[in-house]
């Protein structure tokens, strides 16, 4: 069985430009979630998708960070304008659903803002 | 205070150690709780979950104390191979919690 699937791996771009970064999760999961994890530090939670609809939002820089799931598969993520305290892994994970299931982590991408 | 706490470590033993780990969680109503492994520069991924009744898998033994809200991960007869970063996750209503992990190391 595939895994998740996360590009680019690696990213540099400069404060002010903008990034996007893609997943595709696991056939037939149905919860889609996008951390943010910072050297030292655990995964936080960013967005959470349910299908294509939007769970869990509470954490994500609005005036930044955008997310969205068309078709409740593949899902991108977009940073505009990235900050230098932006830098890190963007995980994406999926799941069966949004209830006690195992999460299926992707392989990351590292962002580096200069 | 965190939602999720976890003694960052570094946790360096010798092979063979037995090494226990604690996670404390702040949200009462947390239902469900795991431990993810993560390896330098790698994904988490499933160490187990954690029952309410305790459970063992292998040389990992894993416990739930909901009146003092927390958990814990005991590691018994350490190999080299066990090094990594343990993160804590604790969940409920659809959403989970990572703690900032604890990293061991075990040397020869």
């Amino acid at each position: 069985e595939a895994g998740v699937a996360q590009s680019p791996r690696y990213k540099i771009i400069e404060k002010r430009q903008s990034v996007a970064f893609w997943c595709n999760p696991i056939s037939g999961h149905a919860t889609l979630y996008w951390y943010q994890q910072i050297l030292g530090q655990g995964p936080k939670l960013l967005i959470q998708f349910q299908n294509n609809g939007v769970v869990d939002d509470s954490q994500l820089p609005k005036d930044r960070f955008s997310a969205e799931r068309l078709k409740g598969v593949d899902s991108t993520l977009k940073i505009q304008p990235a900050k230098l305290e932006d830098s890190a892994v963007y995980l994406c994970a999926s799941s069966l659903g949004t209830g006690p299931y195992e999460q299926y982590f992707g392989p990351g991408t590292r962002l580096t803002v200069t | 205070r965190k939602e999720v706490e976890q003694d960052p470590g570094p946790f360096n033993v010798p092979e063979g150690a037995t090494v226990a780990f604690n996670c404390t969680y702040s949200n009462s109503a947390s239902q469900s709780f795991f431990w993810y492994r993560q390896d330098c520069r790698k994904e988490p991924k499933l160490l187990m979950s954690v029952y309410s009744s305790g459970n063992e898998d292998g040389r990992f033994t894993a416990q739930l104390n909901r009146a003092s809200q927390y958990i814990s991960l005991l590691i018994r007869d350490s190999k080299l191979s066990d090094s990594a970063t343990y993160l804590c996750v604790a969940g409920g209503a659809g959403k989970s919690t990572f703690g900032d992990g604890t990293t061991l190391t075990v040397k020869p």
